[in-house]
């Protein structure tokens, strides 16, 4: 069965606060991806990672980065953290061209 | 143009209705297309995944890609109350990044 976790099912930060939003997989996978999903605007691609210290941006990258030091791991980290960073955050990853996602992260930040 | 059209509805149906979810696409090299549902504040469900034309049944759920039209869609027979979710069509092309609809809620009445 196919397994992608993340770290906390609901968040709530203050602005400024450094955020780290991390998931796992337990399936050897080699691409991982990090999404953001908001009212209207559906699922947006923040970054994704290929393999391990991989990655590469996706089309809202600004205001956020990656970690994948390790294959099963994929960190997304809110340096700062905004107003307009308050959504919900979804991992996945790709097994047989099949991309499974993980249950969300939902971030509030205050 | 958008790569990806979905009408987002609210679509709302009697329990035992035949339900018929759709997209349209502008890209002609997409290859796979996905369906995925997604309840609410939880993360999206791979429900069919199909690569290039024709149809793929599972149960009470029918998928359908007519590459010519560049027209997919999702049927569910005999619909059910927890069917109700939000239903988004997704689809790429190769190994490149999946490209998704904004979704289509769907709502089945008891």
């Amino acid at each position: 069965d196919v397994k992608v976790t993340q770290s906390s099912r609901y968040l709530v930060k203050r602005t400024g606060e450094k955020v780290f939003l991390e998931c796992v997989q337990d399936m050897d996978h080699e691409n991982m991806f990090w999404y953001r999903q908001d009212p209207g605007l559906g699922l947006r691609l923040i970054y994704f990672s290929y393999d391990v210290k991989m990655k590469e941006k996706g089309d809202i990258p600004e205001g956020y980065s990656v970690s994948r030091e390790k294959k099963e791991r994929f960190s997304l980290i809110l340096e700062s953290a905004s107003t307009n960073q308050t959504s919900m955050y979804l991992c996945a990853s790709i097994r047989n061209s099949e991309q499974y996602f993980g249950p969300g992260t939902r971030l509030t930040v205050t | 143009q958008k790569e990806v059209e979905q009408d987002p509805g609210p679509l709302s149906v009697p329990e035992g209705a035949i339900v018929s979810l759709n997209c349209t696409y502008s890209n002609s090299a997409f290859q796979y297309f996905m369906w995925y549902r997604q309840y609410s504040r939880k993360g999206p469900e791979l429900l069919m995944y199909t690569y290039s034309s024709g149809n793929k049944e599972d149960g009470r759920f029918t998928a359908q890609v007519d590459k010519s039209s560049k027209y997919i869609s999702l049927f569910i027979r005999d619909s059910q109350p927890s069917d109700s979710a939000t239903y988004l069509c997704a689809m790429r092309r190769g190994s490149e990044k999946l490209v998704f609809g904004k979704g289509t809620k769907l709502t089945v009445n008891p």
